[in-house]
């Protein structure tokens, strides 16, 4: 199984709204990312986990909030936010390499397309 | 920090050959290439982990100086399924993983 899902599909909220997106994966990967994409750009790295434990933020606004609960499963709390955030959500994982955090062959999820109005 | 891809776009006929090039500013220790069909999420390629290394499947293989930092994809006797946009993606030092500019490949008859 090399699948990756993510809930929901498509989502709309309001600047004032607090969602949630989720992202499994049982491929037994330790190391999960979250990326948001913009029409025509390339995926953006927002978070990874590695071995369930927050390894990288890269300066995402506080608006975002990452939880891991589990080795499988991966949730991006949504809180306040602002059109400019509308984009796609990628979720990916991927196996570390042994004895390092380094990235192997990342699988995707389909996305998330979120609408702030 | 975003490596720069070059073309930024090409257009092909079936059976025709590409290169597409990706270059970093930064010391990489890996470089990865995904392809992206509109609407859909990125599909990995390959991973080059060395300097000098080369992998390839089908009709596409890449090669990765690791000297130079650059990286190119090949993709040749190109097929109508090849359109996309191609990433690749750089890690280098401190865990940084970052996507590439992006190359728009279009594929006609």
């Amino acid at each position: 199984d090399t699948e990756v899902t993510q809930t929901p599909k498509h989502l709309v909220m309001g600047m004032t709204n607090k969602k949630s997106l989720k992202c499994e994966q049982h491929m037994g990967h330790r190391a999960m990312y979250w990326y948001k994409q913009k029409a025509k750009k390339p995926p953006e790295l927002m978070f990874v986990y590695s071995y369930e434990k927050l390894s990288i933020n890269e300066s995402v606004p506080s608006r975002f909030s990452p939880e891991c609960p589990n080795s499988s499963l991966l949730n991006l709390h949504l809180h306040a936010l602002q059109p400019e955030d509308s984009a796609l959500y990628l979720c990916a994982s991927s196996r570390p390499l042994a004895g390092e955090v380094r990235t192997d062959t990342q699988y995707f999820g389909p996305g998330t397309r979120l609408t702030v109005l | 920090q975003q490596p720069v891809q070059s073309p930024q776009a090409v257009i092909l006929r079936e059976g025709e050959d590409a290169v597409i090039n990706c270059s970093s500013s930064k010391a990489l220790y890996s470089v990865h290439w995904y392809r992206q069909k509109h609407g859909e999420a990125p599909i990995f390629l390959m991973i080059l982990l060395k300097g000098g290394e080369q992998k390839g499947h089908d009709k596409i293989s890449a090669s990765f100086n690791e000297k130079k930092q650059q990286s190119s994809l090949y993709l040749t006797a190109s097929q109508l399924s090849y359109s996309g946009t191609y990433f690749c993606g750089t890690e280098a030092a401190g865990n940084q993983f970052y996507f590439g500019t992006g190359t728009s490949l279009t594929v006609i008859p």
